[in-house]
């Protein structure tokens, strides 16, 4: 079945170290997107990518970076400048429709503590 | 700029009983409309979308939703509500000028009572 893969599930890291979420995707989708979801405030957007080997900021990067060197994956490292990294991160993906009418598939998220 | 409101943040109903969930958004032109639902520690999966055509839209699991352009809402109704219904629904908006992104609202956690 094609979905989206997210790991790993569970992540604690200690503070000053950088960590990376992996997701994976089968479904043939151009764009790949980053969330972070915090309690009461939905979902942010970090980083998105609509074609390989290229990527945009979203409303939240500082702290955060990407890559996209495969259609299929859209790692990212949560670095030590991020100020408060704990939360659940989500990844989705889509075709490259670019005209909004797009449904995101999401993956089952990465919950990252910080110690 | 399109940004989504979601005017509760918990609704407590009980088993069997009807609910609303509400969504107001705001766009500078035509948009586009999605629910997701999210379960714990989960993605978000879609309950139902509007992108043109009928305002009643349909959805999975008995769910669905009205766009209404002259108030800006596109609320999502269930006409009896059962205990695996309990999730947070999310609300969001896209529209052409933004490059196929989605904004969300802050979501609104739906506990059915028995």
């Amino acid at each position: 079945d094609g979905g989206i893969t997210q790991s790993p599930k569970y992540l604690f890291r200690k503070e000053g170290q950088n960590v990376t979420l992996s997701c994976e995707q089968n479904l043939n989708h151009d764009a790949m997107y980053w969330y972070r979801q915090d309690p009461g405030q939905g979902l942010r957007l970090i980083y998105y990518s609509q074609i390989v080997n290229d990527f945009q900021k979203g409303d939240i990067a500082e702290g955060y970076s990407v890559s996209r060197e495969k259609k299929e994956s859209f790692p990212l490292t949560v670095t030590s400048a991020q100020k408060n990294p704990t939360a659940f991160y989500l990844c989705a993906s889509t075709t490259g429709d670019l005209s909004g009418a797009n449904v995101l598939t999401f993956g089952a998220g990465s919950r990252l503590t910080v110690l | 700029a399109q940004s989504v409101t979601q005017l509760d943040s918990q609704v407590p109903v009980f088993e069997e009983a009807p609910v609303e969930l509400r969504c107001n958004y705001s766009s500078s032109v035509s948009v586009y409309l999605f629910w997701y639902v999210q379960y714990p520690n989960q993605g978000l999966q879609l309950l139902l979308k509007y992108l043109s055509g009928s305002t009643l839209v349909k959805g999975i699991n008995g769910f669905e939703a009205e766009f209404n352009k002259s108030q800006t809402s596109f609320h999502l109704r269930k006409p009896s509500v059962h205990i695996s219904d309990t999730a947070e629904y999310f609300c969001a908006v896209s529209d052409r000028t933004n490059a196929g992104k989605s904004t969300f609202g802050d979501g609104t956690t739906l506990t059915v009572k028995p």
